[in-house]
């Protein structure tokens, strides 16, 4: 079967950086995204990867490494409103969005 | 630009009744349209999707519809509801093309079954 894995919640701290992680295992791959989503709010788009590497923007970066099945989010200079979830997601060999459960992530002063 | 509305945004709903969700896109043509269900804890969880005028993909059976009968409009109805059919809904769009780049989402509709 397709999973994507991601840790279910994670804290940090203002000002600092933090690293989110996400594997997965699906049939093909045709690019993997990065969404933030404040709670009770929809998603919105934060990266998009597709080659192996890292794609910065801003205070985010994401890396992909497809032949570990792996990306990351890295988010530096942590504010509070970064306080959200953030959802993994691949597209696979249909170009079918498969998604992880999301990353809730807590910033503490 | 383009803009994407859905609604109702809250919604409490008996079981048994009917259910109708509206989305509409708007500074766009032939969008793909999408219906997902997030439950809490979980993935994003595919409804439906169309890539034109009355052509429905559904992803997973289930007492819920869609029907698309304008080019930016999507519905998601239900004839009776379920206490599983609790959630929150999002309506989506994305250009048309297979290689098609991010989900555009609009604002959500949490619907409680009671």
């Amino acid at each position: 079967g397709q999973n994507i894995d991601q840790p279910t919640e994670m804290t940090a701290t203002e000002g600092a950086i933090v690293q989110i992680n996400c594997t997965y295992q699906t049939s093909g791959f045709n690019g993997l995204f990065w969404y933030q989503q404040h709670a009770g709010e929809a998603p919105t788009f934060l990266s998009y990867n597709v080659l192996d590497g890292l794609e910065e923007k801003g205070r985010f970066s994401s890396f992909l490494s497809r032949s570990k099945g792996y990306s990351y989010l890295l988010l530096k200079e942590l504010q509070m409103k970064d306080s959200a979830s953030y959802l993994c997601a691949v597209r696979d060999s249909n170009y079918q969005l498969i998604w992880g459960a999301g990353t809730k992530l807590i910033i503490k002063p | 630009s383009q803009t994407i509305h859905q609604w109702p945004a809250t919604l409490v709903q008996p079981v048994g009744s009917p259910l109708s969700l509206e989305c509409t896109v708007e500074g766009t043509s032939n969008p793909n349209l999408y219906w997902y269900r997030q439950a809490a804890g979980r993935g994003l969880q595919l409804l439906f999707y169309s890539v034109g005028i009355g052509q429905i993909s559904s992803e997973v059976p289930q007492n819920l519809s869609a029907s698309r009968p304008q080019d930016r409009q999507f519905i998601l109805s239900s004839k009776k509801l379920l206490l599983s059919d609790s959630g929150f809904y999002l309506c989506a769009w994305s250009r048309p093309a297979l290689e098609s780049g991010e989900l555009f989402f609009g604002e959500g509709s949490r619907l409680t079954v009671l």
